[in-house]
């Protein structure tokens, strides 16, 4: 079983600032990788896979990267509706444990 | 436009079962992979399995093999999460999501509550 670890699991921001997310996994997964937005009460929305496709109607302020066991999410300037929790996963199956995006 | 809608809220007692639905639309049923998804409160997600929608092969996490049964109606453009031995544990919202590269489109969630 693969399991998928995020860091840093809480990341103060403020609004305009640069975010960096990272997910690794357990053992190799080439690119078989997707991001996702969650905000409270909503299901969460796909914003990259392949690990670094943005999801149609992702704003380029979102990209990915890594292949591999290391990756990233780099939200370039935050904006206001983008503090949420940010999950990764490995196609088709396990989530990592989250990471919250909080208003500095 | 592609619509997954999911069955209404549940509360079941320990021990009993629950089946949630997912009906789709928008899109050709059996052209892609349809998974499920369960979120306890406060929790990360969970996946659970998926079926291909085309031949009905399914594959579950380990966790709940056994106790997860997944299926689908091509007529009806349904898939089913089927869940037996309920325990406080499984409390959580579920969702159905289609795949297979990432999850581009969500149902909208089921919350199931086991509460004696």
């Amino acid at each position: 079983e693969i399991v998928m670890t995020q860091s840093p699991d809480t990341l103060s921001v403020s609004p305009g600032e640069r975010a960096t997310l990272s997910c690794r996994a357990s053992q190799s997964i080439s690119t078989n990788l997707a991001w996702y937005q969650q905000k409270p009460g909503q299901a969460p929305r796909l914003l990259i896979y392949g690990a670094s496709t943005r999801a149609t109607g992702v704003p380029a302020r979102f990209s990915g990267s890594g292949s591999g066991t290391e990756f990233t999410l780099t939200i370039s300037s935050l904006q206001s509706e983008d503090f949420a929790v940010y999950y990764c996963q490995q196609y088709n199956n396990f989530f990592g444990q989250g990471t919250k995006v909080e208003i500095k | 436009q592609v619509q997954l809608v999911q069955s209404g809220a549940e509360v079941k007692k320990p021990g009993a079962s629950v089946k949630v639905s997912c009906k789709t639309s928008g899109y050709s049923f059996t052209t892609y992979v349809l998974h499920w998804v369960r979120q306890a409160p406060g929790q990360r997600l969970e996946w659970m399995g998926w079926i291909n929608t085309g031949n009905g092969n399914t594959k579950y996490s380990q966790k709940l093999r056994g106790r997860a049964t997944i299926t689908r109606d091509t007529s009806a453009n349904t898939t089913y999460m089927e869940l037996i031995s309920l325990a406080s544990e499984d409390t959580a919202v579920y969702y159905c999501a289609r795949g297979p590269s990432g999850f581009d489109y969500w149902g909208q969630g089921t919350l199931v509550t086991v509460s004696s």
